[in-house]
């Protein structure tokens, strides 16, 4: 099983819709947690990120649900800016090296 | 504030030729970091630097890979004979000593094609 692990998609939406991706890993004890955004033949950019107790930023709102072990990031009002891969990042836990762990991403695609 | 340099952007080289990475962290970030990204997947960690020591480089390559940051800011990473599957996105990230809220930044990456 892979340390962390996303759907790839693409996930196709028109404009105004709402949007979720889930994203799971494999470790229990894992520290911090992220969202990065990256668009076509650019590097990611951190979006947000993830805290215990849910946390939302304009359209977006990101959750972690540690007993299923798995961080959310739900879009609304989905714009066609929006489009790009979505990756989640994972702190594995008890590491004093602070290396995030990505999945492979998440492609998004919102159509007029 | 200024953010992670790399150089150069594209490099495009035969296989077996060598090739060697740039890259000049944000100021004061003792953390930076090289990842290989493949077309489709996700960032993966080749070596990781705290100032000019090695923390982790357990998937780096070291017959063909290399890597160095001697005076604890600027970084190199080579690859030496490069193969066709070395063809990826190389990717610096840099961030402060032990940061727990905020994930990293990355560079703009180079850009690697082996034919």
């Amino acid at each position: 099983r892979k340390e962390v692990e996303q759907d790839p998609g693409p996930f196709n939406v028109p404009e105004g819709a709402t949007v979720a991706f889930n994203c799971t890993y494999s470790n229990s004890a894992s520290q911090s947690f992220f969202w990065y955004r990256q668009d076509c033949r650019k590097e990611p950019k951190l979006l947000m990120s993830v805290y215990s107790s849910g946390n939302e930023d304009g359209r977006f709102t990101a959750q972690l649900n540690r007993a299923s072990q798995y961080i959310s990031l739900l879009i609304r009002d989905s714009k066609l800016s929006d489009s790009a891969t979505y990756l989640c990042a994972v702190l594995p836990p008890m590491d004093s090296s602070y290396k995030l762990i990505f999945g492979s991403g998440t492609r998004l695609l919102v159509r007029p | 504030e200024a953010g992670v340099a790399q150089s150069p952007r594209y490099k495009i080289i035969e296989k077996r030729q060598s090739v060697a990475f740039w890259c000049n962290p944000i100021s004061g970030h003792a953390t930076l970091y090289w990842y290989q990204q493949i077309l489709g997947q996700g960032p993966k960690l080749l070596i990781q630097f705290q100032n000019n020591g090695v923390v982790d480089d357990s998937q780096l390559p070291k017959d063909r890979f290399s890597a160095e940051r001697l005076k604890g800011v600027d970084s190199t990473l080579k690859i030496q004979p490069a193969k066709l599957e070395d063809s990826a996105v190389y990717l610096c990230a840099s961030s402060l000593a032990g940061f727990y809220g905020s994930g990293y930044t990355f560079g703009s990456g180079t850009r690697l094609t082996v034919v």
